[in-house]
Formats: structure tokens, C-alpha cells, sequence
């Protein structure tokens, strides 16, 4: 199974400013990587997939990069909407795994 | 539009059985695979299990594999996922997920399965 690792696990960030989350797969998955968003009380939400092309709706200050085992979402300017629970997950191979998630609060 | 609802969920008792449901709309359904995702109170995501469009490849997590079934009738836009054998630690919110190229694209607001005595 491969193990996904996220940093940090808590990420407090002024709006405005620039959020750096991190996930490592404990190996390869390409470039079969996604990423979500969760609010309190709802579903999570697709951001990113294939590392850094962006879904359907998804604003521009949300940029996700990598390959291989090492992977970023940035968040530009973060809006009051962004505070929120981020998850990576894999898709490369089975069973799809996912991170533990980041949580972005505000400073 | 896409639209995923779940329903189907419930306080069970240990070694007790559940079947959730969820229907589809906004999208060819038989076309895309679909998958069950869950989250334990306070906890993580995790992939429970993932059917082809047409029903004939499933796959599981380990810790699911031989007490769930996943299954879809195409002709009602409807999911199922069968639980039996329940335990303490299933207990956790389920979210129906169109789950193309095994990704989660579109997903439900999900239902509570409590398996308490």
C-alpha cells in the first residue's frame, strides 16, 4: 500500500498571504495525484488532479505541482473562503490512499 | 448539474448488516465508475471500494474486502454497498463519489453509519 505523508498537519496562515501544503508518497505514483478540499459539515470538494491540472471551477490561486513522490498545492493569496481541511490522494495503484490531511486556520 | 445522493444510514449493532444506496443524476452513469469513500468522527478519508461502469470489475480495501459488496443497477442511476459483519471502527460517514479514472470528481453529502451497541 502506498503511504501518503502530509505537511503540516496544521498550516495557520493570514488571508492574503501565500499557504504551501506538502505530500509525499512513499513511492512512485507518476503524476496520478489529487487534491481536495474540505469545509466543516460538508463533502470534500476536487481541486487538482494528474498534479496540477485544476477542476472544473477551480479559481487560479489554487496551483498544484510535482511528479514522482513529491508534490505542492499553493494557495496564492488566500481568500476567507480557503480556511479549510486539504487532502492529497493517489490514484496510481491499489488500494487508493489518501493523506491525512492539512488543516489551514487562520492566523 | 451533478447531482449524488446517499441514503441508507443508521445506528447498527455489532456483527449487524446495512445497505446504503445512492442515486446519480447530471451524468451518463452507466459510462463511469463509482466508488464508496468514508470518514470515521474527527477522522481522515478513506477508500472503501470502486465499480466499473458496467458493473463487472469491483475493487476493495483490505479492511472491507469479504464483509462489503458494491454493486450499481444502471437502470435506476443507483449505487449500492452492502455491509455485513459490521464492526465498532466502520462506523463513520459515507460519501458516494463518481469515481472516473479513479479519482473522486463529483461526490454526495454523505450518510452516517453508527455501529454501537
Amino acid at each position: 500500500e502506498i503511504v501518503m505523508t502530509q505537511s503540516p498537519a496544521t498550516l495557520s496562515v493570514s488571508p492574503g498571504e501565500r499557504a504551501t501544503l506538502s505530500c509525499r508518497a512513499s513511492q512512485s505514483v507518476g503524476n496520478n495525484l489529487a487534491w481536495y478540499q474540505q469545509k466543516p459539515g460538508q463533502a470534500p470538494r476536487l481541486l487538482i488532479y494528474g498534479a496540477s491540472t485544476r477542476a472544473t471551477g477551480i479559481p487560479a490561486r489554487f496551483t498544484g505541482s510535482g511528479s514522482g513522490t513529491e508534490f505542492t498545492l499553493t494557495i496564492s493569496s488566500l481568500q476567507s473562503e480557503d480556511f479549510a481541511v486539504y487532502y492529497c490522494q493517489q490514484y496510481n495503484n491499489w488500494p487508493l490512499t489518501f493523506g491525512g490531511g492539512t488543516k489551514v486556520e487562520i492566523k | 448539474e451533478v447531482q449524488v445522493l446517499e441514503s441508507g444510514g443508521g445506528l447498527v449493532q455489532p456483527g449487524g448488516s446495512l445497505r446504503l444506496s445512492c442515486t446519480a443524476s447530471g451524468f451518463i452513469f452507466s459510462n463511469d465508475a463509482m466508488s464508496w469513500v468514508r470518514q470515521a468522527p474527527g477522522k481522515g478519508l478513506g477508500w472503501v471500494s470502486i465499480i466499473s461502469g458496467n458493473g463487472r470489475s469491483t475493487n476493495y480495501a483490505d479492511s472491507v474486502k469479504g464483509r462489503f459488496t458494491i454493486s450499481r443497477d444502471n437502470s435506476k442511476n443507483t449505487l449500492y454497498l452492502q455491509m455485513n459483519s459490521l464492526r465498532d471502527e466502520d462506523t463513520a460517514v459515507y460519501y458516494c463519489a463518481h469515481g472516473a479514472d479513479n479519482r473522486f470528481n463529483y461526490w454526495g453529502q454523505g450518510t452516517l453509519v453508527t455501529v454501537s451497541s
